[in-house]
C-alpha cells in the first residue's frame, strides 16, 4: 500500500514471549491506528496515536502497549504473548479525523503458538 | 456498546446485476459513514464515504444514509466478477472508526 508499510508480514511466536509489530508511513500523516481482525468480529481498534507520544486505547488494548516517538513510526508490542492474540493486524493512517477515511496498511499475520 | 452490523452473507449475485449492502448502526452520534472493499488475504481498501442523508454517487457505486433509521447502504451497479469481495461498513466519530464484520459478495459470471 502507497505511504504505508507494516513489518513483519508473518511471524509465528511462542506464548508468554515479548513481540513488536512496525508501522512505518511516509505521509507524514498525524493519525495512526492499530487494529486486529478476526473472524465474525471485524475490525476491532487496540490503540491510536494522535502525535509524536500521543497515543490512547481503543476498544481491546488489554495486553498491547503502543510507543510513537516519530511521526512516521508507530510500534505495536504484545508484552507476553497469548494465544488469543492471534490475529491479523492493521495499521492505518489518515491525515485528519473528521469525514476522511484511513488508509491502511497489508497486515501482519500473528501466530502464536 | 457502539455496534455497527452487517449481514455476512455470502450475496451473490449475476454479472450485470445490481448488489444491495445493507448496514445499520446504534451510536446515534457517528457523524460520517464509510465502505471499503476487502479482497482476500488483503487489506481493507476506502471506496465510499457519505456524510449527509441522501444519495452520494461514483461511477458504479452508489452510497445511501439514513441518519434517522441509522441505516448506511451501498449500490453497486452493473457489477463484475472483479467486484467479489468482502465489504466493510465502518461508523466514525472522532477518533471512533467502528466497523462492521462485513459482507461477502460473490459476483458470478
Amino acid at each position: 500500500d502507497a505511504g504505508i508499510t507494516q513489518s513483519p508480514r508473518h511471524k509465528v511466536t511462542e506464548t508468554g514471549t515479548p513481540v513488536t509489530l512496525r508501522c512505518h508511513q511516509t505521509e507524514n500523516h498525524r493519525y495512526m491506528y492499530w487494529y486486529r481482525q478476526d473472524p465474525g468480529h471485524g475490525l476491532r481498534l487496540i490503540h491510536y496515536s494522535y502525535g509524536v507520544k500521543d497515543t490512547d486505547k481503543g476498544e481491546v488494548s488489554d495486553g498491547y502497549s503502543v510507543s510513537r516517538s516519530k511521526t512516521e513510526d508507530f510500534l505495536l508490542t504484545l508484552e507476553s504473548a497469548t494465544s488469543s492474540q492471534t490475529s491479523v493486524y492493521f495499521c492505518a493512517i489518515t491525515p485528519r479525523t473528521d469525514n476522511y477515511g484511513y488508509t491502511f496498511g497489508s497486515g501482519t499475520r500473528l501466530t502464536v503458538v | 456498546q457502539k455496534e455497527v452490523e452487517q449481514n455476512s452473507g455470502p450475496l451473490s449475485v449475476p454479472e450485470g446485476a445490481i448488489a444491495s449492502l445493507n448496514c445499520t448502526y446504534s451510536d446515534r452520534v457517528s457523524q460520517s459513514f464509510f465502505w471499503y472493499r476487502q479482497y482476500s488475504g488483503k487489506s481493507p481498501e476506502l471506496i465510499m464515504s457519505i456524510y449527509s442523508n441522501g444519495d452520494k454517487e461514483d461511477g458504479r457505486f452508489t452510497a445511501q444514509l439514513n441518519k434517522a433509521s441509522q441505516y448506511v447502504s451501498l449500490l453497486i451497479r452493473d457489477s463484475q466478477p472483479s467486484d467479489s469481495a468482502t465489504y466493510l461498513c465502518a461508523a466514525h466519530n472522532n477518533n471512533d472508526m467502528r466497523f462492521g464484520a462485513g459482507t461477502r459478495l460473490t459476483v458470478k459470471p
